[in-house]
């Protein structure tokens, strides 16, 4: 059984802070995938990686996939309160490139 | 370009009773997968549809099961429920062909069981 482990579990920062969540696992993933869930909705998708050692940048959001493909951080820069939410990631093999296996989720509050 | 519709929204049943679950995918996208999410065991991979056909199965038991139509749009039903069976069930779409991006995930059904 795969698993994709989250640290931290709940994150409380101020606005302008930086902070990094980390999405680790003992199994190799084909492609892996970063969400943001806010209450009352279905995660909505931030970015795709799919090539060990790759980096992807969204704005104020970094993500990097690890060079074995088992591992993945996001950094989140300058945090604003709009950044609230539970933060997942997943994982997918190539076959069964569609059945993710989900981490055990990030959930970070940003105040003012 | 309207996103994925899951109906109802909120659905409280009792034990043992049956319930079903629909969910309408993107517009041209073949492949629905549901997931069950709970505070206690996170997002779990129910099954997948892709043409009418299930291509994908997680480890539930056979009291889930679900379908799909030639139009895309999905159902999912659980029978003989149980309190542990309250969860928010989310349906996610995707093209289904080519490499996989990533869902589009519905706002999910609330089940509640009493």
């Amino acid at each position: 059984t795969q698993l994709l482990e989250q640290s931290p579990q709940f994150l409380s920062i101020q606005e302008g802070e930086n902070l990094t969540v980390y999405c680790n696992s003992s199994s190799v993933f084909s492609s892996l995938q970063w969400y943001r869930q806010e209450p009352g909705e279905g995660p909505v998708l931030l970015v795709t990686v799919v090539t060990g050692g790759e980096v992807k940048k969204l704005k104020r959001l970094t993500f990097q996939f690890g060079d074995a493909r088992k591992d993945s951080s996001l950094h989140i820069t300058a945090a604003q309160p709009g950044d609230t939410g539970l933060y997942l990631c997943a994982g997918s093999n190539t076959g069964t490139a569609s059945k993710l296996t989900f981490g055990t989720g990030t959930r970070l509050q940003v105040t003012l | 370009k309207a996103g994925v519709t899951q109906t109802p929204r909120y659905l409280i049943k009792t034990r043992g009773q049956q319930v079903t679950l629909s969910c309408s995918p993107i517009s041209g996208h073949r492949s629905v997968s549901w997931y069950q999410q709970t505070p206690g065991q996170g997002l779990q991979f129910l099954f997948e549809y892709f043409s009418e056909t299930q291509r994908n199965k997680g480890n539930f038991p056979g009291r889930f099961s679900g379908r799909q139509f030639s139009n895309s749009r999905s159902e999912m039903n659980v029978s003989t429920l149980e309190l542990g069976d309250s969860a928010l069930y989310l349906c996610a779409s995707s093209p289904g062909v080519g490499r996989f991006n990533g869902y589009t995930f519905g706002s999910g059904t609330r089940l509640t069981v009493v």
